[in-house]
């Protein structure tokens, strides 16, 4: 166990629907990582947020957005959801916010868009 | 932007071999090369990392290789064993940015 929690583990949905991903921090991070990982492929970078703020940004959908809220935990919307979302979306985080230290995952959440 | 190549993208060993998985990144301002096992249905976890100040690290049967000047490093696991088949992902970041990983190696040992 990482310390890193995901909620859902599993979300089925409809194409066009909104859904909300969340992700709880291992005690003492302050950055929040999410990625997407599509079937038998590697993991896409989203987006970093750090003690709130947005940090870096990957190639991640105008679609999709994401917070960081003062408790340190974070959220993962993704909006006007296509076949093609369906993916495990994980949440990582790390105790500083340059990126020189071991990201935690968490079990991650997958999402089915049918 | 940065790009991270991965290969293989499939490694078959004999139990007790070596394996060896090499990456290349595209910006030279990245300083911080971590590798990720990825076992099936699992999370991704650190199995070592290395740093742009040091060539080489080494952690039991793991070990990583840097070369800055060329943009390559490389994973080596010795006397593979069965439970070392997964997925590995090697992984490049910049300072204050964001970290791209390689698209994986499948690795299978056979027993």
């Amino acid at each position: 166990d990482s310390g890193v929690t995901q909620t859902p583990k599993h979300l089925i949905t409809a194409t066009g629907q909104r859904v909300t991903l969340r992700c709880s921090p291992r005690s003492g991070d302050l950055s929040v990582y999410w990625y997407q990982q599509s079937l038998d492929q590697g993991l896409q970078f989203l987006i970093q947020y750090y003690n709130g703020e947005e940090r870096a940004k990957g190639n991640i959908l105008e679609r999709f957005s994401a917070q960081q809220f003062p408790d340190l935990h974070s959220e993962l919307n993704l909006s006007s959801l296509e076949l093609g979302d369906s993916a495990l979306y994980f949440c990582a985080s790390s105790v500083e916010g340059a990126g020189f230290s071991e990201q935690f995952f968490g079990p991650g959440t997958r999402l089915t868009v049918l | 932007g940065e790009n991270v190549e991965q290969h293989p993208s499939t490694l078959s060993v004999q139990e007790g071999d070596s394996a060896v998985i090499k990456c290349t990144y595209s910006d030279s301002a990245s300083n911080y090369f971590p590798w990720y096992k990825q076992e099936l249905g699992k999370r991704p976890q650190l199995i070592i990392d290395i740093r742009s100040n040091v060539g080489e690290k080494k952690d039991q049967r793991i070990a990583v290789t840097l070369n800055k000047t060329a943009k390559h490093f490389s994973l080596h696991i010795t006397e593979t064993q069965p439970e070392d088949s997964a997925v590995y992902f090697c992984a490049a970041t910049l300072p204050f940015f964001k970290t791209i990983f390689g698209a994986g190696t499948r690795l299978f040992v056979k027993a």
